[in-house]
């Protein structure tokens, strides 16, 4: 199946602080989200990205579908602790549909005050 | 409010009893979906259906079924449980089986002694 790495795997920061992921595939993808997981909780969707090349925000959530297709980058700006949680990446691949989603494996952000 | 309900919340099982997660969406989704989330692996898609009356299998489908006999409800049963079923199980839906933005539920953990 498709493979998605996703990196860091975790990571400390700061409050206050940037922050930035990403997601590699090991194909070209047609559709990538972004998702945050709390614990506890379901994932909930963050950034949905169409179109390579495509920046998108949401509040100080900025993410990028990369250009080649097989990659995608989540910024987090000015860190605050509410972050915490686990991003997850997800991508659709060019010929597939929703049932063909691939999630990564997650980015376990902690902050610190 | 409007969402997925997910029942049980949790559950522990004894190995080789049969049980029935339930997943109710009211959001009038034609596409439903059920994944597993264990440790380093992410989420990976147990099975699926584009529309009521019709189902699919995921990327780790033995063990489980599932059927969607109306739009709103997609109970997933596992006829014999072992403990590799021991894991956190999220269902999840989209408008359709093409739009990717998925919403999911806030999960059931199960435990198979």
């Amino acid at each position: 199946g498709q493979q998605l790495n996703q990196s860091p795997q975790s990571m400390f920061i700061q409050e206050g602080e940037d922050v930035s992921m990403n997601c590699t595939s090991s194909s070209i993808f047609n559709t990538w989200l972004w998702y945050k997981q709390d614990p506890g909780e379901g994932p909930v969707l963050l950034i949905a990205l169409y179109k390579a090349g495509e920046l998108t925000s949401n509040g100080r959530l900025t993410a990028q579908f990369g250009i080649t297709r097989k990659d995608s980058f989540l910024n987090i700006s000015a860190s605050i602790p509410s972050d915490v949680g686990i991003y997850f990446c997800a991508g659709q691949p060019y010929t597939g549909t929703a049932s063909k989603l691939t999630f990564g494996t997650g980015t376990r952000l902690q902050v610190t005050l | 409010i409007a969402g997925i309900t997910q029942a049980p919340t949790s559950q522990i099982l004894a190995a080789g009893r049969r049980m029935t997660l339930r997943c109710t969406q009211d959001m009038r989704h034609n596409a439903m979906y059920w994944y597993r989330q264990d440790l380093g692996l992410g989420l990976r898609l147990i099975h699926y259906s584009n529309t009521a009356g019709t189902t699919g299998k995921g990327e780790v489908p033995d063990g489980y079924s599932v059927s969607r006999a109306n739009t709103d409800d997609f109970p997933l049963t596992l006829a014999s449980a072992v403990p590799s079923q021991t894991s956190v199980y999220f269902c999840a839906s989209s408008v359709d089986s093409v739009n990717t933005e998925a919403f999911f539920g806030q999960g059931t953990r199960l435990t198979v002694v």
